[in-house]
């Protein structure tokens, strides 16, 4: 059974703050990571994908990988109130490949 | 449109009946997923086609659940003499292609179509 694990929350942090949202996974062959931003009752957007161990940046968002440790990461910078959402962590077997398997998602939540 | 297309956005059905639910992916889209999502969980993966073909099935629950894609575009997702525990938000999916270099593995996901059986 592939699993995806992360913390449900909610994740509470003061507008400005940065906002570390952690992810596992079972699958020791997993390859591609994904993170997906969902706002409540939206469909799930992707916001970042990392394929190599290490740091990944793209604005205020950061994704950390460490393949040995079947670890993911998502650091937001100066977290806004618009980032509140549930922030889904999704992995693959395959480089490229979408049919991922989800974590529950962990909520986050960016008080004003 | 531009985006992912489901139909219905709601559908309330009694047990026993059978229900089809609808998506129209991104226009050149080669591969087209469905997933089922329950209240507070993630998406979870049902079936998806590349083209025509159904390549991957594995995530179907049972016999009752089937799927089709017959030219390559628009799918249903059909679940036969349904039951309460069916009622979920079911996503439809499609990417630009299902491997390659040139994919981000990106998923573009529909709003969704929330059953609802009684």
């Amino acid at each position: 059974q592939k699993e995806v694990e992360q913390n449900s929350g909610p994740l509470s942090v003061p507008e400005g703050a940065i906002a570390s949202l952690n992810c596992t996974y079972s699958d020791r062959g997993s390859q591609s990571f994904f993170w997906y931003r969902q706002y409540s009752g939206k469909s799930p957007e992707l916001i970042m994908f990392i394929y190599s161990n290490g740091d990944k940046e793209d604005g205020r968002f950061t994704a950390q990988l460490n393949k040995a440790s079947q670890y993911v990461s998502l650091l937001i910078r100066d977290s806004q109130p618009s980032d509140s959402a549930t922030y889904l962590c999704a992995v693959t077997p395959y480089s490229g490949y979408s049919t991922l398997t989800f974590g529950k998602g962990t909520m986050l939540l960016v008080s004003p | 449109g531009a985006g992912v297309s489901q139909s219905p956005r709601y559908k309330v059905t009694k047990r026993g009946q059978d229900v089809a639910l609808r998506c129209d992916p991104i226009s050149g889209h080669v591969s087209l997923y469905w997933y089922r999502q329950a209240l507070g969980q993630g998406p979870e993966f049902l079936t998806y086609f590349n083209y025509e073909a159904q390549q991957d099935k594995s995530g179907l629950p049972n016999d009752r659940f089937s799927a089709e894609r017959p030219e390559g575009s628009i799918s249903t997702l059909t679940i036969q003499r349904t039951e309460q525990r069916d009622s979920a938000m079911y996503r439809c999916a499609s990417s630009l292609s299902s491997r390659g270099s040139s994919n981000t593995g990106e998923l573009f996901f529909g709003e969704g179509s929330r059953l609802t059986v009684l």
